[in-house]
C-alpha cells in the first residue's frame, strides 16, 4: 500500500474564494472518508463514500461544501465562498469494505486550509 | 449523540516509564474502538484497535483495555520513548453502517529525557 495522499498540503485563500482538495486513497479501498480537524480538537466526520456513492453527510457539511468520487477512486472536496470559519485541517481516510481490517481507517497527511 | 472524551489533556512522562492514556465514551452502541497517534503536521496514525467483545488487546509495547460497564478505555505504552511524543486520540465506532469515527479531543503525550 502506498498510503493515502492528499493534495495540496497547504492552501491559503481569501474569503469568498472557492477551493478544491484532492484525496487519493489506498488502492482497492472501497470506502473513503473526509474529516475536518481544528486546532486542539479531534477530527470530525464530514462525509463518506462507498465506491462512487456518497452514503452519508454530516450536518457540518453545509451547502457550500461538495464532495465527489466519480470513478470510485480519488475524491475531491470543494468549498465554495470560503469563510474564515472554514480554516482547518481537512483529512481524508480510506478503508477496506471486507476482511479482518475492514474497520480500520488509514489517514492521509491532510490539507491545511487558511482563509484570510 | 456520541461523545468521546479524554481525562487528561497533557501527560508528561520520563523516558522508559509506562504511559497510560484514558478515554471515556458515551454511546453504549459503540462496538469498536481505535487508538490513533498524531504527530505535528501529520495525519492520525493507527496504533491498535479493540472490539467490544474483548476487554484487552496487546500490540508491540501497547495495550488497550476496554471496560464496557463504565464506558472507558485506556492505552498503555510500555517503556515510553521520545518517539512516542505526540497527541493520542481514541475513536469510537458503531459498526454496521458507515463506520464513521467519533474522536475525542486528544491527549498530548510529552516524553522527558
Amino acid at each position: 500500500d502506498t498510503g493515502v495522499s492528499q493534495d495540496p498540503r497547504h492552501k491559503i485563500t481569501k474569503r469568498g474564494q472557492n477551493v478544491t482538495f484532492r484525496c487519493d486513497p489506498i488502492s482497492e479501498h472501497n470506502r473513503l472518508y473526509w474529516y475536518r480537524q481544528t486546532l486542539g480538537q479531534g477530527p470530525e466526520f464530514l462525509t463518506y463514500f462507498q465506491n462512487e456513492a456518497q452514503l452519508e453527510k454530516s450536518r457540518l457539511l453545509s451547502d457550500r461544501f461538495s464532495a465527489e468520487r466519480p470513478k470510485g477512486s480519488f475524491s475531491t472536496l470543494e468549498i465554495q465562498r470560503t469563510e474564515q470559519g472554514d480554516s482547518a485541517m481537512y483529512l481524508c481516510a480510506s478503508s477496506r469494505l471486507e476482511g479482518p481490517a475492514k474497520n480500520i481507517q488509514y489517514f492521509g497527511a491532510g490539507t491545511r486550509l487558511s482563509v484570510l | 449523540g456520541e461523545s468521546v472524551g479524554l481525562h487528561l489533556p497533557t501527560l508528561s512522562v520520563q523516558e522508559g516509564d509506562n504511559s497510560i492514556i484514558n478515554c471515556a465514551y458515551s454511546n453504549s452502541a459503540s462496538d469498536y474502538f481505535i487508538w490513533y497517534k498524531q504527530e505535528s503536521g501529520k495525519g492520525p496514525q493507527f496504533i491498535i484497535d479493540i472490539r467490544s467483545n474483548m476487554d484487552k488487546r496487546q500490540g508491540q509495547r501497547v495495550t488497550v483495555l476496554l471496560n464496557k460497564t463504565v464506558k472507558h478505555l485506556s492505552l498503555q505504552i510500555a517503556a515510553t520513548q521520545p518517539g512516542d511524543s505526540a497527541v493520542y486520540f481514541c475513536a469510537a465506532v458503531v459498526t454496521g453502517g458507515g463506520n464513521k469515527l467519533t474522536f475525542g479531543t486528544g491527549t498530548q503525550l510529552k516524553v522527558e529525557l
